[in-house]
């Protein structure tokens, strides 16, 4: 079965500080990739950041970096100088190309962060 | 920039009603997805469709049935509305070269009473 989980349904950070959040994922597929999605309150999905599962090295957006550990299937994000603008739902998530490209995307349950001033 | 729209973003139903959630697409996407959020279930997929009249179910297509009859177009429909599904609805779309991000519509709350 393929699964994602999010262990931490909620976590709050100052502003201007650093915040991880956790994803690990499980698949039997070799050729896939991961996202981290952003649901700001009352606004529109958005990709935060994605890694293809056949690099190592882990990417990075300006403030948002992940830490990809294809062999313990873990792929946590890695929020720096933290902005009250950073407050959202964040989604792990996967696609596997497996037999057919669908772009079908495997969730996790989702981690509300806050920011605090 | 892709740009999907939902045609509501909040809309209040009665049980027993037929009810058609749209979305459109302006990308020329092949593949258009329908998914409910719920707290503390993330985004569970419930159709999805690869081509005009093409589709798919998805985990929970039960209650729920979908339309394609334009690639720009994609409707989710619930047959006879029931409480419990009273959620959010986001439509996504994904332009087929693998890796690329799905995009989603800015949601539906749906409230069935």
């Amino acid at each position: 079965a393929q699964t994602v989980t999010q262990s931490q349904p909620e976590m709050s950070v100052q502003e201007a500080e650093t915040v991880t959040l956790s994803c690990t994922y499980d698949t039997s597929e070799n050729n896939y990739y991961l996202f981290w999605y952003k649901q700001p309150p009352s606004r529109q999905m958005i990709l935060v950041i994605r890694q293809e599962a056949y690099k190592q090295q882990n990417a990075t957006e300006n403030r948002f970096s992940v830490n990809f550990q294809k062999a313990a299937k873990s792929f946590s994000l890695k929020i720096s100088d933290s902005q009250l603008g950073d407050t959202a739902m964040y989604f792990c998530a996967f696609m596997i190309h497996g037999s057919g490209n669908t772009g079908k995307l495997i969730f996790g349950q989702g981690t509300t962060l806050q920011v605090k001033p | 920039d892709v740009k999907v729209t939902q045609s509501s973003r909040y809309l209040v139903k009665r049980t027993g009603e037929k009810v058609f959630l749209e979305c459109v697409q302006d990308m020329d996407h092949e593949n258009m997805f329908w998914y409910r959020q719920d707290p503390g279930l993330g985004l569970r997929l419930i159709y999805f469709s690869y081509d005009v009249k093409m589709k798919e179910k998805g985990d929970i297509p039960e209650g729920y049935s979908v339309s394609r009859e334009k690639k720009e177009r994609f409707s989710l429909i619930l047959e006879s509305a029931s409480t419990n599904q009273t959620s959010m609805y986001l439509c996504a779309s994904y332009g087929g070269v693998f890796g690329q991000p799905q995009h989603f519509g800015d949601g539906t709350r749906l409230s069935i009473l």
